[in-house]
């Protein structure tokens, strides 16, 4: 069993909807992560959270905006998606953002945008 | 420049047998992280085995190995014993010293074990 959770599972919504994703970690990692991914690609980064700090946001639009509400959570809010946004979102966590600390991964959670 | 190279779009082996999944890296860091990722089509991404650019020996992770020739700048997966529930996506990534947030991914490679 992953030691990251995120939920949902699966989310289909509508181009004006507004949603969440949730992920939560209990391993004590005070780096966390957001990551697309799209069929047979490798994942592209979307935000780091550092000690519960934004650290790195990769020019995302801001129809996607994050929250870390504490140093086990984070979320991702949704807003006005595009097609174009249905992917496989990852979350992530290490404890810390040295070179020699893996990722470790949630399930993902399969957005659909229609 | 690419970071991280996997130039094996797709493989087949043969169950039980062992199979070798290419990885080529690209650092000036003295300081780094080369780890492999397998990727089900479930959709989770696990974390197979870790590499440091200062470990003297080869890791080790059950039936996982990594091939490390750093002076080549390679980090081969070698599995051994293939299972059917091997077929997956695998990812071999890198991290920096100088770039620590950054998780470097390569393309991947596509595993397909035969029956």
């Amino acid at each position: 069993d992953t030691e990251v959770t995120q939920t949902p599972k699966h989310l289909v919504m509508g181009m004006t909807n507004k949603k969440s994703l949730k992920c939560e970690q209990h391993m004590g990692h005070r780096a966390m992560y957001w990551y697309k991914q799209k069929a047979k690609k490798p994942p592209e980064l979307m935000f780091v959270y550092s000690y519960e700090k934004l650290s790195i946001n990769e020019s995302v639009p801001s129809r996607f905006s994050p929250e870390c509400p504490n140093s086990s959570l984070l979320n991702l809010h949704l807003h006005a998606l595009q097609p174009e946004d249905s992917a496989l979102y990852l979350c992530a966590s290490s404890t810390e953002t040295g070179w020699n600390s893996p990722l470790h991964f949630g399930n993902g959670t399969r957005l659909t945008v229609t | 420049a690419q970071k991280i190279t996997q130039t094996q779009p797709g493989m087949f082996v043969q169950e039980k047998e062992a199979v070798t999944l290419d990885c080529t890296y690209d650092t000036s860091d003295p300081s780094y992280g080369l780890f492999w990722y397998k990727q089900p089509s479930s959709g989770e991404m696990i974390f197979l085995i870790y590499q440091g650019s200062y470990d003297q020996q080869n890791a080790t992770e059950g039936r996982y190995s990594l091939n490390f020739q750093k002076a080549r700048k390679s980090a081969n997966l070698v599995i051994s014993a293939s299972q059917l529930g091997d077929s997956a996506m695998y990812f071999c990534a890198m991290r920096e010293v100088n770039t620590g947030n950054q998780f470097y991914f390569g393309t991947g490679t596509s595993l397909t074990v035969i029956p």
